[in-house]
């Protein structure tokens, strides 16, 4: 079992659509919760993160992290034709991280 | 603005051969990372560095070797590249950790798709 779980999708959903993506997640002693986007060709960026459980709201974006089920989410609400990309989950309880395999989504006019 | 360079965007290679990519950055970070990106695996990390000539395996260093010579700059090495090491490789760089709860961010190159034929 991989560390670290997530649908690879592709999720294709219209513009201004609510789009979830989640990851599951097994090491309990994971503290710092991430998640990267990544456009094609480009190197993945720090799109948000969050320390320990809770929820972090910035822009269109919330991310929220669940450690009792071991579950992370990031919602877009209103998505846009720009956020299509592929989005990463990544998490540690140090400086090394660990990625999920990434879900790759299309928002389509 | 932050920066990581990797020297290259995409490499062809022949198996056997030494390959050496290289990582840049300018934001004076103590770590540096080198991972390879696979479809369904997503990224793996190879190596990575605390500090100028420290080196540290990661989960999958077999195959690999790395060189951090300045601080600047860390470099990947495939001593005798193999056709299952073509990949997407990824640098990035992050500063030492802050307070408890603070995140260092990695900060990421471009990546470089490097085909060994």
């Amino acid at each position: 079992q991989k560390e670290v779980e997530q649908d690879p999708g592709p999720l294709s959903v219209p513009e201004g659509a609510i789009v979830s993506l989640n990851c599951t997640y097994s090491n309990s002693a994971f503290q710092y919760f991430m998640w990267y986007r990544q456009y094609s060709r480009k190197g993945p960026e720090l799109l948000m993160y969050t320390y320990s459980s809770g929820n972090k709201e910035d822009g269109r974006f919330t991310a929220q992290v669940d450690k009792s089920s071991k579950y992370i989410s990031l919602f877009i609400r209103d998505s846009q034709p720009s956020d299509s990309a592929t989005y990463l989950c990544a998490m540690s309880e140090t400086d090394k991280l660990i990625f999920g395999t990434g879900t790759r989504l299309q928002v389509f006019p | 603005d932050v920066k990581v360079t990797q020297s290259s965007r995409y490499l062809v290679k022949r198996t056997g051969e030494k390959v050496f990519l290289e990582c840049v950055q300018d934001m004076d970070h103590e770590n540096m990372f080198w991972y390879r990106q696979d479809p369904g695996l997503g990224l793996r990390l190879i190596y990575f560095s605390y500090d100028v000539k420290m080196k540290e395996k990661g989960d999958i260093p077999e195959g690999y070797s790395v060189s951090r010579e300045k601080k600047e700059r860390f470099s990947l090495i495939l001593e005798s590249a193999s056709t299952n090491q073509t990949s997407m490789y990824l640098c990035a760089s992050s500063s030492l950790s802050g307070t408890a709860t603070s995140y260092n961010e990695q900060f990421f190159g471009p990546g470089t798709r490097l085909t060994v034929l």
